[in-house]
């Protein structure tokens, strides 16, 4: 099956900074979405973003569908920020629909 | 909308009880998925529904596992008999259209089995 491999795997920030995380995915995707698990557990929908770029304030994604690979940007880093950032696919010849996750990259601010 | 809708939000229980666990979709949606959360296989689907209809549930580890979705507006996910092991995060999402689309996740519900 489709692997998905995210990187790296933690980060410390001081606030303010900027940040670039990676996602790589094994082959050809339908789907890809970017999550933020806060520290209470939730997980929050920042990015549907199977091809393309998107902003959505400070943060932004690109996806290079052809390349296989995912970044999401976060400027002017601030502690709630911190949690975990997953990178998901839906794998473009499995199955209709269900997520595959990468391990996620922890993310912390310090203030 | 309220988004995805899960209960209970905690759950304590000791070995060998049963366990049910709900969800309530997004209103229109059309798919909903069962997720696990742990931390030795991470985020893993368990099955997932279209039109109320159980699509794979390949990922269900063993047969004290089950769900229904008896209706379009609610899911259950029952545990029986329950095991320690069993102890993680249970996430339900919706979609809407095809399961490509973007998922939405309910909160969660966190399963204590001691």
């Amino acid at each position: 099956g489709i692997q998905v491999e995210q990187s790296p795997p933690d980060l410390i920030l001081q606030e303010g900074a900027n940040s670039t995380l990676r996602c790589n995915f094994s082959d050809s995707v339908n789907n890809l979405q970017w999550f933020h698990q806060n520290p209470w557990g939730q997980l929050i929908n920042l990015f549907y973003i199977p091809s393309g770029t998107k902003q959505n304030g400070r943060l932004s994604a690109t996806t290079v569908a052809t390349e296989r690979y995912s970044l999401l940007y976060i400027s002017s880093s601030q502690t709630t920020d911190s949690g975990v950032y997953f990178c998901a696919v839906v794998d473009y010849g499995g199955s209709q629909g269900n997520l595959i996750f990468g391990k996620g990259t922890k993310l912390s601010v310090k203030p | 909308d309220a988004g995805v809708i899960q209960s209970p939000r905690h759950e304590v229980t000791e070995m060998g009880q049963e366990v049910t666990l709900r969800c309530k979709p997004i209103s229109g949606h059309d798919y909903l998925f069962w997720y696990r959360q742990t931390m030795m296989r991470g985020l893993e689907l368990l099955i997932y529904f279209n039109n109320n209809v159980p699509i794979d549930d390949s990922g269900m580890p063993e047969d004290r596992f089950s769900a229904k979705m008896p209706n379009a507006s609610f899911s259950t996910l029952k545990i029986q008999p329950s095991e320690p092991r069993d102890s993680a995060v249970y996430f339900c999402a919706s979609s809407l259209g095809a399961g490509w689309n973007e998922q939405y996740f309910g909160p969660g519900t966190r399963l204590t089995v001691t």
